[in-house]
């Protein structure tokens, strides 16, 4: 069974804090983790993509990949109004020729007040 | 470059009728997923498309649902006596060829199926 928990929230931050989201998984051999971001009636938009243990930086948003505690994180720095939004975890088993889908969570609404 | 193009955006049905949604996958992209979203809960998977082939569908109600990418042309979804509780935002993404490139599935912007 493999399952990607996530802090439903919702997850309030003032203008120009750090907005930790995180995310647990199961399954062990998962190889592939995604953060999307989703404001409300949209679709989701890829935000990161981390494979390796460590961190990842891009602009204000840096993910976190620990595989032996299985979770994974995301940080925004200097969060913007802007960033309200719903974050969804997702996780891939392993890449190559394996199933290509994607275990999401339920996502984190996060609201970044003035 | 155009990105994943979903149509309708928006489709209403009434109960016992056939519901119809198309997928066209981003340039290059031999790959399609499909994703249910009820409100209020996230994404589910549904299937998982090549071209002419049907890779996975463990996420398929079993009846009513089927999907289908041919040759040429979008892929589709096809439901079949909708219900009420198939009321919900369907979602196609897309991803390149696995070899030399990366697996990210990328959205196309949905349509919201509303069942009367």
């Amino acid at each position: 069974q493999k399952e990607v928990e996530q802090n439903s929230g919702p997850l309030s931050v003032p203008e120009g804090a750090i907005a930790s989201l995180n995310c647990t998984y199961s399954d062990r051999v998962s190889q592939s983790f995604f953060w999307y971001r989703q404001y409300s009636g949209k679709s989701p938009e890829l935000i990161m993509s981390i494979y390796s243990n460590g961190d990842k930086e891009d602009g204000r948003f840096t993910a976190q990949l620990n595989k032996a505690s299985q979770y994974v994180s995301l940080l925004i720095r200097d969060s913007q109004p802007s960033d309200s939004a719903t974050y969804l975890c997702a996780v891939k088993p392993y890449r190559g020729s394996t199933l290509g889908r994607l275990y999401f969570g339920r996502g984190t609404q996060l609201t970044v007040w003035p | 470059n155009a990105g994943v193009m979903q149509n309708p955006r928006h489709l209403v049905r009434r109960r016992g009728q056939e519901a119809r949604l198309r997928c066209s996958p981003m340039k290059g992209h031999s790959h399609v997923y499909w994703y249910r979203q009820l409100p209020e809960e996230g994404l589910k998977f549904m299937v998982y498309l090549q071209k002419e082939n049907i890779i996975d569908e463990s996420g398929m109600p079993k009846e009513r649902f089927s999907a289908e990418f041919p040759k040429e042309g979008p892929s589709i979804l096809r439901i079949q006596q909708v219900v009420r509780g198939d009321s919900a935002a369907y979602f196609c993404a897309s991803s390149p060829p696995l070899a030399g490139s990366t697996d990210t599935q990328y959205f196309g912007p949905g349509t919201r199926l509303t069942v009367l």
